[in-house]
């Protein structure tokens, strides 16, 4: 069966204190690997998507990486309006919507 | 742009019920997801609907249904609700296209069941 897993499940930070959050996966012919931040009350927005081992994208103080079984989301010098749910997603075969998400993890930034 | 709009916010149904929950796509977008967020089970997929047509189906009952219109629109139905159908119900536009995976959600609609 089709596994996500995100760690830790709960991060808190100081601020400017850099991290990584984990996604690992047993997907079998992976086909792309979706990060998503969501914010409380809020629809989840979408970051990155990477489609191959050693791909890395970034964007402001995020950078995603991939390898063949997880993926990492880097936060540098995090700032507190990074507090937010990472949410790692994978795509089933069949359909890149039928997706299969990670539980997430709640980053908390104190000033 | 607009982005994904989906309404009603909030809605308050009693168990038994049927609701019927609206979502608008990104103007261009021809793909309508939707997703169902309960802090148990967190994201799940529900269904995708690409050209009125239902190209994917989640693991869910029957009760839950939807449809798309010609002008990409999508409602998602729920009929005799339970409480454990209290969820944030979510919908995600895509272009549609074969090389463009991304997928933007809307801000959701919460379904309280009592």
């Amino acid at each position: 069966e089709d596994q996500v897993t995100q760690s830790p499940e709960a991060l808190r930070l100081q601020e400017g204190e850099s991290s990584s959050l984990n996604c690992s996966y047993t997907v079998s012919g992976l086909r792309g690997l979706f990060w998503y931040r969501q914010d409380p009350g809020k629809g989840p927005e979408f970051l990155f998507t990477l489609y191959s081992a050693g791909e890395e994208k970034e964007k402001e103080r995020l950078k995603a990486t991939l390898t063949k079984k997880e993926s990492f989301l880097h936060i540098t010098a995090p700032k507190p309006e990074d507090s937010a749910t990472y949410l790692c997603a994978v795509p089933k075969p069949g359909g890149y919507q039928k997706v299969t998400f990670g539980t997430g993890t709640k980053l908390q930034v104190i000033p | 742009k607009a982005g994904v709009t989906q309404t009603p916010r909030y809605l308050i149904k009693t168990r038994g019920q049927q609701v019927t929950l609206s979502c608008s796509p990104i103007s261009g977008h021809r793909s309508v997801s939707w997703y169902q967020q309960t802090p148990g089970q967190g994201l799940q997929f529900l269904f995708e609907y690409f050209s009125e047509t239902q190209r994917n189906k989640g693991n869910f009952p029957g009760r839950f249904s939807g449809r798309q219109f010609s002008n990409s629109r999508s409602e998602m139905n729920v009929s005799t609700l339970e409480l454990g159908d209290s969820a944030l119900y979510l919908c995600a536009s895509r272009a549609g296209g074969s090389s463009t995976y991304e997928q933007y959600f809307g801000p959701g609609t919460r379904l309280t069941v009592t």
